[in-house]
């Protein structure tokens, strides 16, 4: 069986500090892995993927993850976060089939 | 480009009423997904479709919910006869069939069940 484990459910930060948001996954084959975000009353976007190669992935918005196979992660981080990315983040996998699994999710709320 | 439509955005019913739920995926996407989010519970993928055909409905709950594609660009979910606990928020998303292929989803119908 395939599953994502969000450790955080909630992270509160401070405008501008930086943020770590926990991903871990378990699964017996290779897998793609991604970041979704959800703004509220809206659906789910993606934010970034790991398909191969490069362990380090990048968004258009300065959000980073990185794929760990040894540790079965892949965390998000952000250096500085802005007010506009308080959202609910979700983590999911993808292998053996088109079906993604996500994690729980974490809401991060930037204030102030 | 239109996104993923879902319809209703909300609906309120009282238990034992019929909810159907709409999806209009994106043209030329071959692959439907209906996910289901609660508090409790996080994202549950109920069924998927490529191609108009069900693949895997493994995390549809019971017999009371059902889903159809009949053609490439609808797709319904019909819960009958509805209960309390059936009150989510429901997505539908629809890829190009492939492996990591980017799911994009509606913006959801919450389902309130009195």
């Amino acid at each position: 069986a395939q599953s994502v484990t969000q450790l955080d459910s909630q992270v509160p930060v401070f405008e501008e500090a930086p943020v770590e948001l926990r991903c871990n996954y378990s699964s017996s084959v290779s897998v793609y892995l991604f970041w979704y975000v959800q703004y509220p009353n809206q659906g789910l976007q993606l934010l970034l993927k790991y398909l191969s190669g490069s362990t380090l992935v990048e968004s258009i918005n300065g959000f980073e993850a990185e794929f760990n196979k040894s540790q079965t992660s892949f965390h998000l981080r952000k250096p500085s976060v802005h007010i506009s990315d308080t959202a609910e983040y979700f983590c999911a996998l993808q292998g053996g089939s088109e079906k993604l699994v996500f994690g729980k999710g974490t809401k991060l709320t930037v204030n102030p | 480009d239109a996104g993923v439509i879902q319809s209703p955005r909300h609906e309120v019913t009282e238990m034992g009423q019929e909810v159907t739920l709409r999806c209009k995926p994106i043209s030329g996407h071959n692959s439907l997904f209906w996910y289901r989010q609660t508090m409790m519970r996080g994202l549950e993928l109920l069924i998927y479709f490529n191609n108009n055909v069900p693949i895997d409905d493994s995390g549809m709950p019971e017999d009371r919910f059902s889903a159809k594609m009949p053609n490439a660009s609808f797709s319904t979910l019909k819960i009958q006869p509805s209960e309390p606990r059936d009150s989510a928020v429901y997505f539908c998303a629809s890829s190009q069939r492939g492996p990591a292929g980017e799911l994009f989803f509606g913006e959801g119908s919450r389902l309130t069940v009195l």
